[in-house]
Formats: C-alpha cells, sequence, structure tokens
C-alpha cells in the first residue's frame, strides 16, 4: 500500500534561514508528487506538484522541490522563508492512473519575524 | 471563478444521529474528491467520482459512510449512527480529471463534531 512519511512534525526558523522539509513514500509504480500548504485559516492549495521530467520543480513562492526516484524522496526547500510562510505543510502522492491522494501527516512550519 | 463549496461549515450532532455533507465543485470539472481530515494528521481518502459513478471508494471506513453524485455535479457524504470518532473536518475536492496533470482544488471543509 502507498505511505507518505514526513520527518519534521513541527518546524521553527527564523525570517531568512533556509527550510528543507523531508518527504518520503513507498510506491512501486509510476507516481505523481505534489506539497500541498494550507495557510492558517485558509484551504488547502498546491504549491508544486512533479509528474515527469525534471526533477526539480518549482512552485509558488520561491519554493522548490527534488525528486531522487532512488530514494523515494521529494523534499521540499526555499532558500530564504518569511513570516508569512508560516503555516502547516503536505506532502502527497498518487499513483499516475488514479486520482487518490495520500497525504503525510503533514509538518507545521512557524517562522518567527 | 467561483472555488469548491461546502456546506454547512460546522455541524455538531449527537451520537446516532445521520448527518449529510454538501460539496459543490468547481465548474467544469468531472472528478469530485472526499477527504477526512483528523485533529494533527493529514487528509485522509475516503471516495472518488468520475462523473456519476464512484471511480474509488475504498478509503470508506465502513457501510455507515456513502456519498452520492447523482447528476454529476454536487455530491452529497452521508454518514448514518454517527459516532464520537467520526468527528473531524470533511474535505471535498474537484478536478477536470484524475488521471494526467490536473490539480485537485479543495473546499474549506466541513467540520463535524458528534457529541
Amino acid at each position: 500500500a502507498q505511505s507518505v512519511s514526513q520527518h519534521n512534525h513541527h518546524v521553527i526558523l527564523s525570517e531568512a534561514a533556509s527550510l528543507e522539509l523531508g518527504c518520503n513514500y513507498s510506491y512501486g509504480g509510476t507516481v505523481n508528487l505534489f506539497w500541498y500548504v494550507q495557510y492558517p485559516g485558509q484551504h488547502l492549495q498546491l504549491l508544486l506538484k512533479y509528474f515527469s521530467g525534471d526533477p526539480l520543480v518549482k512552485g509558488i513562492k520561491g519554493f522548490e522541490a527534488e525528486f531522487i526516484k532512488s530514494k523515494f524522496s521529494f523534499n521540499l526547500r526555499k532558500p530564504s522563508v518569511q513570516w508569512s510562510d508560516t503555516a502547516e505543510y503536505f506532502c502527497a502522492v498518487k499513483s499516475s492512473n488514479t486520482g487518490k491522494l495520500i497525504f503525510g501527516q503533514g509538518t507545521t512550519l512557524q517562522v518567527k519575524p | 471563478g467561483a472555488g469548491v463549496s461546502q456546506t454547512p461549515s460546522n455541524k455538531v450532532t449527537e451520537k446516532g444521529k445521520y448527518v449529510e455533507l454538501r460539496c459543490d465543485p468547481i465548474s467544469g470539472h468531472t472528478a469530485l474528491y472526499w477527504y477526512r481530515q483528523s485533529l494533527g494528521q493529514g487528509p485522509e481518502f475516503l471516495i472518488y467520482f468520475q462523473g456519476t459513478g464512484a471511480a474509488d471508494d475504498s478509503g470508506l471506513p465502513n457501510d455507515r459512510f456513502f456519498a452520492v453524485r447523482p447528476e454529476g455535479s454536487v455530491s452529497t457524504l452521508k454518514i448514518q449512527r454517527t459516532e464520537r470518532g467520526d468527528s473531524a473536518v470533511y474535505l471535498c475536492a474537484s478536478s477536470f480529471s484524475p488521471t494526467g496533470t490536473d490539480e485537485q482544488y479543495f473546499g474549506p471543509g466541513t467540520r463535524l463534531t458528534v457529541t
């Protein structure tokens, strides 16, 4: 069965610090990978996605993620965080022939001004 | 344009009662998804529809849970004989297609509390 593991449950950073959130998945077939973000009081929204091609994908608000197939990983990065990045971040995976998204348990990011 | 809407935003019910949660997807989206999110957890897949038919209902926890989408647009998630463990935020999402590169757009959720 597919599963997603996010290693960091709660991360606290100061503004301008660099961010890396880990995500590992378990699935043997072709996968599509996603990072979603939920800002306080808002809906889940898509940060970025990987379907094929260049394993380094860029998303909104300066976020990027790298798909490393050999490590079953899809880590999220941002070189310099802002206070407005305070939110909950979810990694998700689905097989390419279905719509069923499997989410990790989420990482709460708190950025101190 | 309008996003995914869900009603009610909050629902408090007593143990044993029946509840219905409604989802209005983005116009033109043929795929519709239901997820459940408990406190401190990521969303958990329940069921998704392609058009009017349930393409995958493997996430429905038991036969107390049922969902319909009779005209291929609005969907209703129905929970019979509610239990306290059903308390969670129920999320709906929609997309043009369940496969391919289409993004799932999420609604604000319905917070269900079973007392």
